[in-house]
């Protein structure tokens, strides 16, 4: 199946500071999502985006499709962007599940 | 107030017994997931279901069943024969070909 690298697995940073989080991934996909799990294991969507760039606030996404990546933007971090970030990719259309890696890791210090 | 309901929050149970987890959904969404989660790691894929009374197995599915009666419900037993059922379970739904969205999770703890 569809493999899923997420880099890097653990990021510590000061209030303030911005983050870029990588998601490489084996094969041609049709979905691809970022999520933020918070301390209470609630997954949070950010970004619904197999192509293309899109910013929500303080957050933005950009993926290269024939590149096989997404970068995942956290600008101006705050503490209550800590949590875990997961990228999650689908192969094929349909309602086929998706395949999740194994996340970035990330502590915000104030 | 849309959304998908996962219960109970937390559930025990003794070894060797069954154990269902609910998921609900008012989204009238076609498809619905579930996902096993363990510390440190990612979501797997256990089953999931396109359509009523239709299911596939995902990766990880031994030691698990589920059923889809009714389009907003879908809910998981975890068997007796599941060797490690201790975990987070996540339930997700989505319409065809569009994002997935997920419930609050309910964490099971096998003794």
């Amino acid at each position: 199946g569809i493999q899923v690298e997420q880099s890097p697995p653990d990021l510590i940073l000061q209030e303030g500071a911005n983050s870029t989080l990588r998601c490489n991934f084996s094969d041609s996909v049709n979905n691809l999502q970022w999520f933020h799990q918070n301390p209470w294991g609630q997954l949070i969507n950010l970004f619904y985006i197999p192509s293309g760039t899109k910013q929500n606030g303080r957050l933005s996404a950009t993926t290269v499709a024939t590149e096989r990546y997404s970068l995942l933007y956290i600008s101006s971090s705050q503490t209550t962007d800590s949590g875990v970030y997961f990228c999650a990719v689908r192969k094929g259309g349909g309602a086929d599940g998706l395949t999740f890696g194994k996340g970035t890791h990330l502590i915000i210090q104030p | 107030d849309g959304g998908i309901t996962q219960s109970p929050k937390y559930l025990f149970r003794k070894e060797g017994q069954n154990v269902t987890l609910s998921c609900e959904q008012n989204l009238n969404h076609d498809a619905m997931y579930w996902y096993r989660q363990d510390p440190g790691q990612g979501l797997r894929l256990i089953y999931y279901s396109q359509i009523v009374n239709d299911f596939q197995k995902g990766d990880i599915a031994e030691g698990y069943s589920v059923s889809r009666e009714k389009k907003e419900s879908f809910p998981l037993t975890v068997t007796s024969a599941q060797k490690n059922p201790t975990a987070f379970y996540l339930c997700a739904s989505s319409p065809k070909n569009s994002p997935l969205h997920f419930g609050n999770g309910t964490r099971l703890t096998v003794t």
